[in-house]
């Protein structure tokens, strides 16, 4: 099973910040299985990255995903104020589907 | 558009079986590149995956529960159904419905349903 360890459990910036978010694998897997997930208090999470760079439909491009092997990487460029959230990082290329623990984006 | 609907019981008790449905609304469980998921998080805390079921009816469950889960489709309804039995509190949580999709080697879960709490308690 790959464990995922998301980093820092809680980040607190500003509005027009930038914010960096890490997602660290216990084992190196292809790119292409990691996607990134925003859930806001009371709703569903929802899909912002797959394949580790591609935004999915309707995202804004101030959210940016990259990395490799073990390590990825979810950017949000200028957090606005509908982007306080927390942030999930998942892989599937082999069984189980996985989560990470997740990082809370707080305002400062 | 495609739309998840989850239902079911919000209450059951310890030892006994937790039954949810969710129905897909918009589009059909018979579609090829969709494995019809399920997931749950424990209130405050983070996201677990149940398992799936593919449109052929073969399924894929997560080995920490993999004993006590079975996902069914019922193709004729456009639904698929989470049955977990011998519960304990441990698995009060929120229970979400999710299509997962492949493309391109890429597997990820674009389209939730809004999710439904169940407690287990006496």
């Amino acid at each position: 099973e790959i464990v995922l360890t998301q980093s820092p459990g809680t980040l607190s910036l500003s509005r027009g910040e930038r914010a960096t978010l890490s997602c660290r694998a216990s084992q190196s897997f292809s790119s292409t299985y990691l996607a990134w997930y925003q859930q806001k208090p009371g709703q569903a999470p929802r899909l912002l990255i797959y394949g580790a760079s591609s935004r999915a439909t309707g995202i804004p491009d101030r959210f940016s995903g990259s990395g490799s092997g073990t390590d990825f990487t979810l950017t949000i460029s200028r957090l606005e104020p509908e982007d306080f959230a927390v942030y999930y990082c998942q892989h599937y290329g082999s069984s189980p589907l996985t989560f990470g623990g997740g990082t809370k984006v707080e305002i400062k | 558009q495609v739309q998840l609907q989850e239902s079911g019981p919000g209450l059951v008790k310890p030892s006994e079986t937790l039954s949810l449905i969710c129905t897909v609304s918009g589009g059909s469980v018979n579609s090829g590149s969709s494995y019809w998921s399920w997931i749950r998080q424990p209130p405050g805390k983070g996201l677990e995956w149940i398992g799936y079921i593919y449109y052929s009816g073969s399924t894929n469950y997560n080995p920490s529960l993999k004993s006590r889960v079975t996902i069914s489709l019922d193709t004729s309804k456009n639904q698929f159904s989470l049955k977990l039995n011998s519960v304990t509190a441990a698995d009060t949580a929120v229970h979400y419905c999710a299509r997962l999709t492949t493309m391109a080697g890429s597997w990820y879960l674009d389209l939730w349903g809004r999710g439904t709490l169940v407690t287990v308690s006496s």
